[in-house]
């Protein structure tokens, strides 16, 4: 079955730091791969998307994310972190298995110090 | 403003009570979703409906019911027989059930069993 993880329940970074959030997922087949950001107590919002169009997705907020098949991953990433960037991530991957599903990762909180 | 309403925000039931959330979308989607979010667990997804009159389990259907008896709305129930409802629960819906879709959320209703 498949199964994404994100390494990393938590990432501190300091604002104008390099921001990197991680995500693996387990199929052979190169699934559809989202991130999600949630601000708190509200609902998940689309940072991007890859569908196989290209490996670097660029997305909203001046996020990033590369699809690397041979490591299995899609990693979430931007330049310089600023306040506003704090939330919750979650990585997300398409079941191969039920093309109606997603599957969510357990999310990583990133919290940006001054 | 097309979105997704959730209401109430805030609920509060007592042991043994049935009580029902409610979703309502103007964006014209097919498809809907209920997932339920936990600390450190990322979003699991309760129920799912591809078209009016038609709906799915999905990883965690029991002691939640759900109706679609219109395009716009998909309530759930949490019944009595859910051990542990307490949970943050989040709607979505999409142009149609396919996980290449993006999925738009709602501002979720935090449950709270006394």
């Amino acid at each position: 079955a498949q199964s994404v993880t994100q390494l990393g329940s938590h990432v501190s970074v300091s604002e104008g730091a390099l921001v990197l959030l991680r995500c693996n997922y387990s199929s052979s087949v190169p699934p559809y791969l989202f991130w999600y950001v949630q601000y708190p107590n509200q609902g998940l919002q689309l940072l991007l998307k890859y569908t196989s169009a290209a490996t670097l997705v660029k997305g909203i907020n001046d996020f990033e994310a590369e699809f690397k098949k041979s490591e299995t991953s899609f990693h979430l990433t931007k330049p310089s972190a600023h306040m506003s960037d704090a939330a919750e991530y979650f990585c997300a991957v398409s079941d191969p298995g039920n093309t109606d599903k997603l599957i969510f990762g357990t999310g990583t909180r990133l919290q940006v110090f001054p | 403003d097309g979105g997704i309403t959730q209401s109430p925000k805030y609920l509060f039931r007592k042991e043994g009570q049935n009580v029902t959330l409610s979703c309502e979308q103007n964006l014209n989607h097919d498809a809907m979703y209920w997932y339920r979010q936990d600390p450190g667990q990322g979003l699991r997804l309760i129920y799912y409906s591809q078209i009016v009159n038609d709906f799915q389990k999905g990883d965690i259907a029991e002691g939640y019911s759900v109706s679609r008896e219109k395009k716009e709305s998909f309530p759930l129930t949490v019944t009595s027989a859910q051990k542990n409802p307490t949970a943050f629960y989040l709607c979505a819906s999409s142009i149609s059930v396919n996980s290449y879709n993006e999925q738009f959320f709602g501002p979720g209703t935090r449950l709270t069993v006394l």
